[in-house]
């Protein structure tokens, strides 16, 4: 597509239930990221995927949340037994990524997640 | 040490004026710098890379000192619309597949006032 597209764009859910978000990335993209935004706060990485490779996933913050990617197509994002602190908004990104440089990341609009 | 740090601000500049920015980051083997504007509620947004020799486009011109490891943008003749959170970008972490892998500030606020 001609942008990174996320689905659902707001999400409220009760505490302690699983959320899946998704993912599109930018067509020809093969490096697709996901970071979380809590209100008035900056970009926390979760995790990364190039191509085929294993994911990094260094920046999950715990076994609830996990994600998946089947080669360079679309991404989602599970959290599991949803707690407040995982309110936020979660932001993909997709990239051009290259050994010799970089291009820069191109955004989703995000999915707003409300865990009441 | 935070791998890319920049003052939060706020910056409150009337319109017209000039500001600068300043990003510090702490990996001395980074390749790649990048400005980001984050609007309220909205994704970050690429601005402009930042080119070792310093580049410029239209109103903004970024810089790169690689021996002091910090970055610049300035705006010149601001504008109300240029009110926004800008975000320095690096990437700091060159992680298995090479430089792909950024790190990003936690911002600084700018308001440009009537």
């Amino acid at each position: 597509g001609a942008g990174v597209s996320q689905s659902p764009s707001n999400k409220v859910t009760e505490k302690g239930k699983d959320v899946e978000l998704r993912c599109d990335p930018i067509s020809g993209h093969t490096a697709l990221y996901w970071y979380r935004q809590r209100l008035g706060q900056g970009l926390e990485f979760l995790i990364y995927f190039q191509g085929n490779s294993a994911p990094d996933k260094s920046g999950l913050p715990s076994d609830r949340f996990s994600a998946e990617r089947t080669g360079e197509s679309v991404s989602t994002l599970t959290i599991q037994r949803t707690q407040q602190e995982d309110s936020a908004v979660y932001l993909c990104a997709s990239s051009l990524a290259m050994q010799e440089f970089n291009y820069g990341y191109t955004f989703g609009s995000g999915t707003r997640l409300t865990v009441v | 040490r935070k791998e890319v740090e920049q003052d939060p601000g706020p910056f409150n500049v009337p319109e017209g004026a000039t500001v600068a920015f300043n990003c510090t980051y702490s990996n001395s083997a980074s390749q790649s710098f990048f400005w980001y504007r984050q609007d309220c509620r909205k994704e970050p947004k690429l601005l402009m890379s930042v080119y070792s020799s310093g580049n410029e486009d239209g109103r903004f011109t970024a810089q790169l000192n690689r021996a002091s490891q910090y970055i610049s943008l300035l705006i010149r003749d601001s504008k109300l619309s240029d009110s926004a959170t800008y975000l320095c970008v690096v990437n700091g972490n060159l992680g298995d597949f090479g430089n792909e892998k950024l790190t990003f500030g936690t911002g600084t606020r700018l308001t440009i006032i009537p």
